[in-house]
């Protein structure tokens, strides 16, 4: 079985800091690895994803992730956060044998305070 | 752009009530999916589908049924709601091959 673990249920930062948040997963076979923010009363909207190749994930909205095969994680980054970041991000393993089935972590609170 | 649509967003009703949470999608997607999410939890899939008469249950238990007779609707019955079932639901779809799910916007159910 799989698993996905967000290590911070909630992030407080101010406006223009830097962010990470983090994601680890244990799977034993290949994985495909997911970001995916939810704005309130909305639903899940994908910031980026890795299939393969490059190590280093650019998404929308100036974030971007890491893959680390080694230390089977995803973590998600961002180098100067808005106010509009605020929202709750959710990372996502889909293991290559799943049939197409998501994994999901409990999700991330980022608030951005001014 | 996806077009990934639930009605109604918000639903409160009473304990033994029947139910149906609709999801239809316009992008010609052969897999879909639904989801309960719950505060502060992970999202749970309870059931997917993928393609037209097909339908599997998901990781979550759930005594909700689904059908799928056309591919761009999936709808969610409930035959008799109870308070256990209030819960936010969510579906998706996506296209074939590995890739991201689109969802739409969430049903939000109370059960009184």
């Amino acid at each position: 079985a799989q698993s996905v673990t967000q290590l911070d249920s909630q992030v407080p930062v101010f406006e223009e800091a830097p962010v990470e948040l983090r994601c680890n997963y244990s799977s034993s076979v290949s994985v495909y690895l997911f970001w995916y923010v939810q704005y309130p009363n909305q639903g899940l909207q994908l910031l980026l994803k890795y299939l393969s190749g490059s190590t280093l994930v650019k998404g929308i909205n100036g974030f971007e992730a890491e893959f680390n095969k080694s230390q089977t994680s995803f973590h998600l980054r961002k180098p100067s956060v808005h106010i509009s970041d605020t929202a709750e991000y959710f990372c996502a393993v889909e293991r290559g044998c799943s049939n197409y089935k998501l994994t999901f972590g409990k999700g991330t609170l980022l608030t951005v305070n001014p | 752009e996806a077009d990934i649509y639930q009605t109604p967003r918000y639903l409160v009703i009473g304990t033994g009530k029947k139910i149906t949470l609709e999801c239809s999608q316009t992008m010609g997607h052969d897999k879909m999916y639904w989801y309960q999410q719950d505060p502060g939890m992970e999202l749970h899939l309870i059931h997917y589908s993928y393609g037209v008469n097909s339908t599997e249950k998901g990781d979550l238990s759930s005594e909700s049924t689904v059908s799928r007779i056309r591919t761009e609707h999936f709808p969610l019955t409930l035959e008799s709601a109870r308070p256990s079932h209030t819960s936010q639901y969510l579906c998706a779809s996506s296209v074939a091959g590995v890739g991201e799910q689109y969802f739409g916007p969430g049903t939000r159910l109370t059960v009184t």
